[in-house]
């Protein structure tokens, strides 16, 4: 356990659907971050919040859509996905820019 | 940014010490070296992060080479859990990205 949970594990969802993915840290963290990981692909960093306020938006289509409303919650809003979106989307929090980040385990998204 | 080189995979013996390599030949002076893991079907676990001395934590050691163009992750005695994707990062204290790559897999053998 790290600290870090997500909701749900596994979402299978059609490209017409709006889903919500939830990430919940206990660790009095003031930044949240959302990592896509595509299958053979490096991680990549999606959006990070910092007192619930979004300090990085990496290039990111706008059919995915954050929301962070205290320091210990982070959402990101699904909706008109593709099938390339299919992938392991991991949430992280950090206390400050320089600390390690700890990752929650990770919601894996099948887009049919 | 500066980019870091690992091999694609290495294998080791349970018990046995593992040394795991990263070249970082265009780090710059405020670059910090980070690892982190992934084990299987979980999500990266931070392991281990120095400037410019060796460092120790309970999980593993760092190396970090006097030029700091090279650095070495070092675990004590392997264990089968220690099997994972070993990513070596380089971080500035500012900004909040960590850049992965493909890292290291590692594979421990009984």
């Amino acid at each position: 356990e790290t600290g870090v949970t997500q909701t749900p594990r596994h979402l299978v969802m059609g490209m017409t659907n709006k889903k919500s993915l939830k990430c919940e840290q206990h660790l009095g963290h003031n930044a949240m971050y959302w990592y896509k990981q595509s299958a053979k692909k490096p991680l990549e960093l999606m959006f990070v919040y910092s007192l619930e306020e979004r300090v990085e938006n990496n290039s990111v289509p706008s059919r995915f859509s954050p929301e962070c409303p205290n320091s210990s919650h982070l959402f990101l809003h699904l909706h008109t996905l593709q099938p390339e979106d299919s992938a392991l989307y991991l949430c992280a929090s950090s206390q400050g820019e320089g600390s390690e980040q700890y990752f929650g385990p990770g919601t894996r998204l099948t887009v049919t | 940014d500066a980019k870091t080189t690992q091999p694609n995979s290495m294998e080791s013996n349970e018990e046995e010490p593992v040394h795991l390599p990263c070249n970082h030949s265009t780090i710059s002076g405020t670059d910090y070296i980070h690892w982190y893991r992934q084990l299987p079907s979980q999500g990266p676990e931070y392991v281990i992060h120095g400037l410019t001395s060796n460092v120790n934590n309970r999980m593993a050691s760092l190396a970090i080479a006097e030029d700091r163009k090279s650095s070495t992750l070092i675990l004590h005695r392997a264990t089968l859990r220690d099997a994972a994707v070993y990513y070596c990062i380089l971080k500035r204290n500012s900004g909040y990205a960590l850049n992965f790559g493909k890292g290291t897999s590692l594979l421990v053998t009984p």
